[in-house]
């Protein structure tokens, strides 16, 4: 077990709908990172917060947006659904504000666009 | 074009059977290189960092090694309970400093 908890696990909608993910990191973790994981590309980097603040853009549409909370936990929405926005979505964290490495995931949401 | 590479994509061992997994990388300025095991259904697992061209670490049955264009990942007699999908990820200057993951190997260990 990781310490980070991602909800929900499941989730399947339609296209064109709008969807919020959501992840509490490890305790004591300041650092949150989102990432897409889909069968052709691997996982790829969409967003970090430190302690609040965006700190990094990978990736992300512009369609999606993030935001971390006063009690550090981040919530990533997604709108305007398309068929290609199915994907597993992993949360992870990190204690330092730099990408040092050491990243713990969470077990990821699965988000399915029919 | 990618800048992380694995291969193979898939490899079959049986239990006992040591072998490498290997990642390619295209990125200048490399910052870091780093190994993760992922299970099935489960978020990726941190095992190894290396930094620079002639490190190694060494955990239990795996041992990772790195030069300047690519890194191996070594199974010395592999169990059953290291199936799993290895993912390669680089950190680099020309990366924002972020994390660029390889699509994996799926390592199956037949008993």
């Amino acid at each position: 077990d990781s310490g980070v908890t991602q909800t929900p696990k499941h989730l399947i909608t339609a296209t064109g709908q709008r969807v919020t993910l959501r992840c509490s990191p490890r305790s004591g973790d300041l650092s949150v990172y989102w990432y897409q994981q889909s069968l052709d590309q691997g996982l790829q980097f969409l967003i970090q917060y430190y302690n609040g603040e965006e700190r990094a853009k990978g990736n992300i549409l512009e369609r999606f947006s993030a935001q971390q909370f006063p009690d550090l936990h981040s919530e990533l929405n997604l709108s305007s659904l398309e068929l290609g926005d199915s994907a597993l979505y992993f949360c992870a964290s990190s204690s330092s504000p730099v990408n040092t490495g050491e990243l713990f995931f969470g077990e990821g949401s699965r988000l399915t666009v029919l | 074009e990618d800048q992380v590479t694995q291969s193979p994509e898939a490899l079959r061992l049986q239990e006992g059977e040591s072998s490498s997994l290997n990642c390619s990388y295209t990125v200048s300025g490399l910052r870091g290189l780093f190994w993760y095991r992922q299970d099935p259904g489960k978020g990726p697992e941190f095992l190894f960092t290396l930094y620079s061209a002639g490190e190694e670490k060494e955990k239990e049955r795996l041992k990772a090694t790195l030069t300047k264009k690519e890194s191996f990942l070594h199974i010395t007699a592999p169990k059953p309970e290291d199936s799993a999908t290895y993912l390669c990820a680089v950190q680099a200057a020309d990366t924002g400093n972020q994390f660029y993951f390889g699509t994996g190997t799926s390592l199956t260990v037949i008993p």
